[in-house]
């Protein structure tokens, strides 16, 4: 069985400090597809990246960046420097590689106060 | 290509009414979820279609509901008879096949059963 869980269900932090934000993941796959996605006010999910299960390198693009460790079963990911504008709601996902099943954290909340 | 779409984007209507929700997935992706997020349950998956086949409808909570893909260009969810306790956004999503691709949301649908 799939499992997303995201145990952070609000964080509240001011512009310009750092935060994580936690995910941990089951799955009996070896192969499997983690995703990150972000819901801001208006509503709409924006996909944010995507990692293979048989990569394990971690990325960076401009202020934030995602850490795969296989070994602890966690997608975690980092905003540096936050912004007003980081305000939302962000989700993290699970993928299938042989059924496509697609299911979804709880989300976290994350406002970032000015 | 115009994204998902989904229809209507607001929905309200009389406890005991049949509701029905629509989505037009991106031209030429093999997959189709139909989600509901709620503050309680978060991002729930329903159902899901490969190939215009249901392949997964455990999430839906009751008879009640019911999903149809006639077509690869069209899906319906529908609610009958619809419940206060069914209000919510309910999310349409489609992707390409295999799950090293990530999924494209609608709009999302507001319901909210009076």
């Amino acid at each position: 069985a799939q499992k997303v869980t995201q145990a952070q269900t609000e964080i509240s932090v001011v512009e310009k400090e750092d935060v994580t934000l936690d995910c941990v993941y089951e799955t009996r796959d070896t192969t499997y597809y983690l995703f990150w996605y972000k819901q801001p006010p208006s509503g709409e999910l924006v996909f944010l990246i995507r990692r293979n299960s048989f990569d394990e390198q971690n990325e960076i693009s401009g202020r934030y960046s995602w850490n795969f460790q296989k070994s602890t079963s966690s997608f975690n990911f980092t905003i540096t420097a936050s912004q007003v504008v980081d305000s939302a709601v962000y989700f993290c996902a699970l993928r299938a590689s042989n059924t496509g099943k697609l299911i979804f954290g709880q989300g976290t909340t994350l406002q970032v106060k000015p | 290509d115009a994204g998902v779409i989904q229809s209507p984007r607001h929905e309200v209507t009389e406890m005991g009414q049949e509701v029905t929700l629509r989505c037009k997935p991106i031209s030429g992706h093999d997959y189709l979820f139909w989600y509901r997020q709620t503050m309680m349950r978060g991002l729930e998956l329903l159902i899901y279609f490969n190939n215009n086949v249901p392949i997964d409808d455990s999430g839906m909570p009751e008879d009640r509901f019911s999903a149809k893909m006639p077509n690869a260009s069209f899906s319906t969810l529908k609610i009958q008879p619809s419940e206060p306790r069914d209000s919510a956004v309910y999310f349409c999503a489609s992707s390409l096949v295999t799950g090293n691709t990530e999924a494209f949301f609608g709009q999302g649908t507001r319901l909210t059963v009076v």
